[in-house]
């Protein structure tokens, strides 16, 4: 079963507006959620994560919020560039061994 | 500092056939966990091997198996290829602390297409 879900496949968004990716998540067991991007022919690169017991990691343009009752977490992008094309994975896990759960993904398409 | 590498970059093989692919872990890292990433979703975890031992696996069959070698390089082998095997297969390498989370570093892939 998905217990990582990302419902939007694709986001296109300007140049300089923001950049919301939803994630949701069904394991209250996770403790650690994470943000992967992912170009073309390339392995995913570490973007930013957020322990359970935050709300919100802010790091340059990305910041990451967490709502645990809601099992929801989003990140922010701004301003968007286009070297921010890529598609961005959600990931959680249970542990401190980093076995990884993932989301389906998102493309992100950022428009001149 | 080198960083995760994968080899072979792309390959083809028939149904019923058996592969390995290589992954070469970060310079310090003890730890390497391979992951399947289907045309369209997000990785799937396969397993994951601390210093030569498989320490958690996913939900995958036990034709999917591997190896860790004393410089944390490591295997991943499929036996009785199927169709549905066809796959970017991801190794990701951490030096893991028992008492805190580090991230992981993906290599780049090894796209397998069974025929």
């Amino acid at each position: 079963d998905q217990q990582v879900k990302q419902n939007s496949p694709s986001l296109s968004v300007q140049e300089g507006r923001i950049s919301i990716l939803n994630c949701d998540y069904t394991n209250s067991m996770f403790d650690y959620f994470l943000w992967y991007k992912k170009y073309p022919a390339e392995g995913p690169t570490f973007l930013i994560s957020i322990s359970s017991i935050k709300d919100k990691n802010e790091d340059g343009r990305f910041t990451v919020f967490l709502n645990k009752s809601a099992k929801h977490l989003s990140l922010h992008i701004v301003p968007s560039q286009p070297g921010d094309s890529a598609v961005y994975f959600c990931a959680a896990v249970s542990d401190s061994w980093g076995k990884l759960q993932f989301g389906a993904g998102t493309q992100v398409v950022v428009t001149p | 500092e080198t960083g995760v590498t994968q080899s072979p970059t792309h390959l083809i093989k028939t149904r019923g056939q058996q592969v390995t692919l290589r992954c070469s872990s970060q310079s310090g890292h003890n730890t390497v966990s391979w992951y399947q990433q289907a045309l369209g979703q997000g990785p799937q975890f396969i397993f994951q091997y601390y210093r030569e031992e498989e320490n958690g696996r996913g939900n995958f069959p036990p034709r999917f198996s591997g190896l860790q070698f004393p410089n944390y390089s490591s295997e991943l082998n499929v036996n009785a290829l199927e169709l549905d095997d066809s796959a970017l297969y991801l190794c990701a390498s951490s030096s893991v602390d028992a008492w805190e989370f580090n991230e992981q570093f993906f290599g780049p892939g090894t796209r397998l297409t069974v025929l």
